[in-house]
Protein backbone atom coordinates (compact mmCIF):
# COMPACT_ATOMS: atom_id res chain seq x y z
CA UNK A 1 0.00 0.00 0.00
CA UNK A 2 0.95 3.76 -0.94
CA UNK A 3 0.21 6.71 0.77
CA UNK A 4 0.58 10.73 1.25
CA UNK A 5 1.40 10.77 4.77
CA UNK A 6 -0.15 14.59 4.68
CA UNK A 7 -3.22 13.78 2.32
CA UNK A 8 -4.30 10.46 3.44
CA UNK A 9 -4.20 9.99 7.78
CA UNK A 10 -4.50 6.04 7.47
CA UNK A 11 -3.12 3.41 5.50
CA UNK A 12 -4.42 -0.13 5.69
CA UNK A 13 -2.09 -2.91 4.79
CA UNK A 14 -2.27 -6.48 5.15
CA UNK A 15 -0.17 -8.41 7.41
CA UNK A 16 3.17 -9.56 5.50
CA UNK A 17 2.94 -6.98 2.64
CA UNK A 18 5.14 -4.20 2.43
CA UNK A 19 3.89 -0.66 3.53
CA UNK A 20 4.88 2.47 2.01
CA UNK A 21 5.00 5.82 3.70
CA UNK A 22 4.91 9.38 2.28
CA UNK A 23 6.05 12.45 3.38
CA UNK A 24 5.79 15.86 1.17
CA UNK A 25 8.46 18.37 3.32
CA UNK A 26 8.00 22.08 2.95
CA UNK A 27 11.65 23.79 3.96
CA UNK A 28 14.50 23.39 1.10
CA UNK A 29 16.72 24.13 3.74
CA UNK A 30 15.89 20.97 5.38
CA UNK A 31 18.96 18.85 5.12
CA UNK A 32 18.02 16.16 7.89
CA UNK A 33 15.01 14.04 7.70
CA UNK A 34 13.74 11.66 10.42
CA UNK A 35 10.75 9.10 10.81
CA UNK A 36 9.24 8.45 14.04
CA UNK A 37 6.63 5.53 14.99
CA UNK A 38 4.28 6.73 17.98
CA UNK A 39 2.31 3.93 19.62
CA UNK A 40 -0.62 4.80 21.50
CA UNK A 41 0.72 6.42 25.04
CA UNK A 42 3.49 6.70 24.41
CA UNK A 43 6.53 9.09 23.20
CA UNK A 44 7.81 8.94 19.51
CA UNK A 45 10.40 6.24 19.13
CA UNK A 46 13.36 6.80 16.41
CA UNK A 47 13.11 4.83 13.55
CA UNK A 48 15.38 6.09 10.73
CA UNK A 49 17.06 9.08 9.67
CA UNK A 50 18.64 10.20 6.48
CA UNK A 51 20.71 13.09 5.73
CA UNK A 52 20.53 15.14 2.13
CA UNK A 53 23.60 14.05 1.02
CA UNK A 54 21.93 10.45 0.49
CA UNK A 55 19.25 9.50 -1.88
CA UNK A 56 17.92 6.05 0.09
CA UNK A 57 19.61 4.36 3.62
CA UNK A 58 18.13 0.82 4.14
CA UNK A 59 17.78 -0.38 8.60
CA UNK A 60 16.29 -3.57 9.64
CA UNK A 61 12.96 -4.18 7.58
CA UNK A 62 12.94 -0.12 6.56
CA UNK A 63 14.28 1.89 3.97
CA UNK A 64 14.11 5.38 3.54
CA UNK A 65 14.43 6.87 0.16
CA UNK A 66 14.84 11.01 -0.33
CA UNK A 67 13.66 12.94 -3.34
CA UNK A 68 15.20 16.30 -2.79
CA UNK A 69 13.98 17.52 -6.10
CA UNK A 70 10.23 17.09 -5.46
CA UNK A 71 11.46 17.64 -1.40
CA UNK A 72 9.38 13.80 -0.66
CA UNK A 73 10.19 11.65 1.73
CA UNK A 74 9.32 7.99 2.09
CA UNK A 75 9.20 5.41 4.66
CA UNK A 76 9.22 1.43 3.26
CA UNK A 77 8.40 -1.26 6.10
CA UNK A 78 8.93 -4.85 4.63
CA UNK A 79 6.87 -7.87 5.89
CA UNK A 80 4.64 -5.38 7.78
CA UNK A 81 4.10 -7.19 11.05
CA UNK A 82 0.82 -6.70 13.51
CA UNK A 83 3.82 -4.80 16.17
CA UNK A 84 4.50 -1.99 13.30
CA UNK A 85 0.67 -0.55 14.29
CA UNK A 86 0.96 3.07 14.91
CA UNK A 87 1.26 6.49 13.84
CA UNK A 88 4.13 7.44 11.63
CA UNK A 89 5.96 10.76 11.80
CA UNK A 90 8.49 12.16 9.44
CA UNK A 91 10.41 15.30 10.64
CA UNK A 92 12.92 17.71 9.35
CA UNK A 93 15.55 19.78 10.02
CA UNK A 94 19.03 21.83 9.16
CA UNK A 95 21.93 19.44 10.08
CA UNK A 96 25.03 20.88 12.15
CA UNK A 97 23.34 24.44 11.79
CA UNK A 98 23.27 27.77 13.76
CA UNK A 99 19.66 27.90 14.14
CA UNK A 100 18.13 25.44 16.39
CA UNK A 101 14.67 25.61 15.91
CA UNK A 102 14.02 22.06 16.25
CA UNK A 103 12.09 19.42 14.66
CA UNK A 104 9.17 20.41 12.29
CA UNK A 105 6.77 17.58 12.08
CA UNK A 106 4.50 16.39 9.45
CA UNK A 107 0.94 15.03 10.75
CA UNK A 108 1.72 11.80 10.47
CA UNK A 109 0.21 8.58 9.02
CA UNK A 110 -1.69 6.09 10.80
CA UNK A 111 -0.89 2.41 10.06
CA UNK A 112 -3.40 -0.04 10.67
CA UNK A 113 -2.22 -3.90 9.75
CA UNK A 114 -4.94 -6.19 8.87
CA UNK A 115 -4.63 -9.92 9.71
CA UNK B 1 20.39 1.95 29.52
CA UNK B 2 17.48 4.58 30.98
CA UNK B 3 15.58 6.75 27.91
CA UNK B 4 14.64 10.05 28.80
CA UNK B 5 12.24 10.12 31.81
CA UNK B 6 9.89 12.83 32.28
CA UNK B 7 7.48 12.99 35.11
CA UNK B 8 5.06 13.36 36.18
CA UNK B 9 3.55 11.18 33.48
CA UNK B 10 -0.31 12.88 34.33
CA UNK B 11 -1.17 16.34 35.58
CA UNK B 12 -4.60 17.85 36.33
CA UNK B 13 -4.40 21.44 36.75
CA UNK B 14 -7.33 24.33 36.52
CA UNK B 15 -7.20 27.36 34.31
CA UNK B 16 -4.44 30.38 35.37
CA UNK B 17 -2.74 28.04 37.38
CA UNK B 18 1.02 27.13 36.78
CA UNK B 19 2.78 23.98 36.01
CA UNK B 20 6.27 22.27 36.53
CA UNK B 21 7.10 19.07 34.30
CA UNK B 22 10.49 17.40 34.43
CA UNK B 23 12.83 15.84 31.65
CA UNK B 24 16.23 13.98 32.67
CA UNK B 25 18.18 12.79 29.49
CA UNK B 26 19.72 9.78 28.22
CA UNK B 27 23.16 9.13 30.22
CA UNK B 28 25.73 11.29 28.15
CA UNK B 29 23.38 13.46 26.04
CA UNK B 30 23.93 17.13 26.58
CA UNK B 31 20.92 18.50 24.59
CA UNK B 32 17.17 18.44 25.68
CA UNK B 33 14.19 19.72 23.62
CA UNK B 34 10.76 20.71 24.54
CA UNK B 35 7.46 19.94 22.31
CA UNK B 36 3.86 20.13 22.99
CA UNK B 37 1.89 17.26 21.05
CA UNK B 38 -2.21 17.97 20.83
CA UNK B 39 -4.35 15.23 20.26
CA UNK B 40 -4.28 14.42 16.75
CA UNK B 41 -1.16 16.21 15.67
CA UNK B 42 2.84 15.73 15.25
CA UNK B 43 4.51 17.83 17.65
CA UNK B 44 5.36 21.01 17.95
CA UNK B 45 8.91 22.54 19.19
CA UNK B 46 8.72 24.54 22.22
CA UNK B 47 12.09 24.99 23.41
CA UNK B 48 16.08 23.47 22.64
CA UNK B 49 18.43 23.50 25.76
CA UNK B 50 22.56 22.75 25.19
CA UNK B 51 24.46 22.86 27.55
CA UNK B 52 22.61 25.13 30.03
CA UNK B 53 22.03 27.43 27.46
CA UNK B 54 19.02 28.18 25.28
CA UNK B 55 19.44 27.03 21.85
CA UNK B 56 16.24 27.71 20.03
CA UNK B 57 12.67 28.54 20.88
CA UNK B 58 9.62 28.01 18.87
CA UNK B 59 6.33 29.97 18.66
CA UNK B 60 4.84 29.83 22.09
CA UNK B 61 3.71 32.41 23.85
CA UNK B 62 6.30 33.99 27.21
CA UNK B 63 3.96 31.65 29.40
CA UNK B 64 5.89 29.11 28.00
CA UNK B 65 9.76 29.24 29.86
CA UNK B 66 12.18 26.31 30.78
CA UNK B 67 15.88 25.68 32.04
CA UNK B 68 18.36 23.47 31.76
CA UNK B 69 20.56 21.79 35.25
CA UNK B 70 24.16 21.39 35.22
CA UNK B 71 23.20 17.22 35.45
CA UNK B 72 21.61 18.15 32.11
CA UNK B 73 17.79 17.60 33.56
CA UNK B 74 15.26 20.51 32.25
CA UNK B 75 12.36 21.84 33.81
CA UNK B 76 9.73 23.14 31.60
CA UNK B 77 7.28 25.69 33.04
CA UNK B 78 3.89 26.72 31.61
CA UNK B 79 2.26 30.43 33.80
CA UNK B 80 -1.57 31.05 33.55
CA UNK B 81 -2.47 27.98 31.92
CA UNK B 82 -4.94 27.99 29.24
CA UNK B 83 -7.50 25.41 28.50
CA UNK B 84 -5.64 25.37 25.08
CA UNK B 85 -2.73 24.35 27.03
CA UNK B 86 -3.77 20.44 27.35
CA UNK B 87 -1.46 18.41 25.51
CA UNK B 88 1.24 15.81 25.58
CA UNK B 89 4.57 17.71 26.43
CA UNK B 90 7.32 15.14 25.13
CA UNK B 91 10.89 16.25 25.85
CA UNK B 92 13.61 14.82 23.84
CA UNK B 93 17.57 13.92 24.28
CA UNK B 94 20.63 14.37 21.54
CA UNK B 95 24.00 14.22 22.41
CA UNK B 96 24.67 17.33 20.98
CA UNK B 97 22.23 20.63 20.46
CA UNK B 98 22.53 20.51 17.00
CA UNK B 99 23.35 16.83 15.94
CA UNK B 100 20.50 14.21 15.91
CA UNK B 101 18.90 12.01 15.85
CA UNK B 102 16.48 13.22 19.08
CA UNK B 103 15.20 10.38 21.35
CA UNK B 104 11.75 11.05 23.22
CA UNK B 105 10.73 9.97 26.88
CA UNK B 106 7.07 9.23 26.75
CA UNK B 107 5.67 12.67 27.79
CA UNK B 108 3.55 14.40 30.57
CA UNK B 109 -0.43 14.06 29.58
CA UNK B 110 -1.44 17.81 31.02
CA UNK B 111 -5.11 18.22 31.28
CA UNK B 112 -6.58 21.49 32.32
CA UNK B 113 -9.78 21.87 33.73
Amino acid sequence: GESVGLHLPTLSVQEGDNSIINCAYSNSASDYFIWYKQESGKGPQFIIDIRSNMDKRQGQRVTVLLNKTVKHLSLQIAATQPGDSAVYFCAENIYGGRRADGLTFGKGTHLIIQP
Amino acid sequence: DAGVTQSPTHLIKTRGQHVTLRCSPISGHKSVSWYQQVLGQGPQFIFQYYEKEERGRGNFPDRFSARQFPNYSSELNVNALLLGDSALYLCASSFQGAVQPQHFGDGTRLSIL
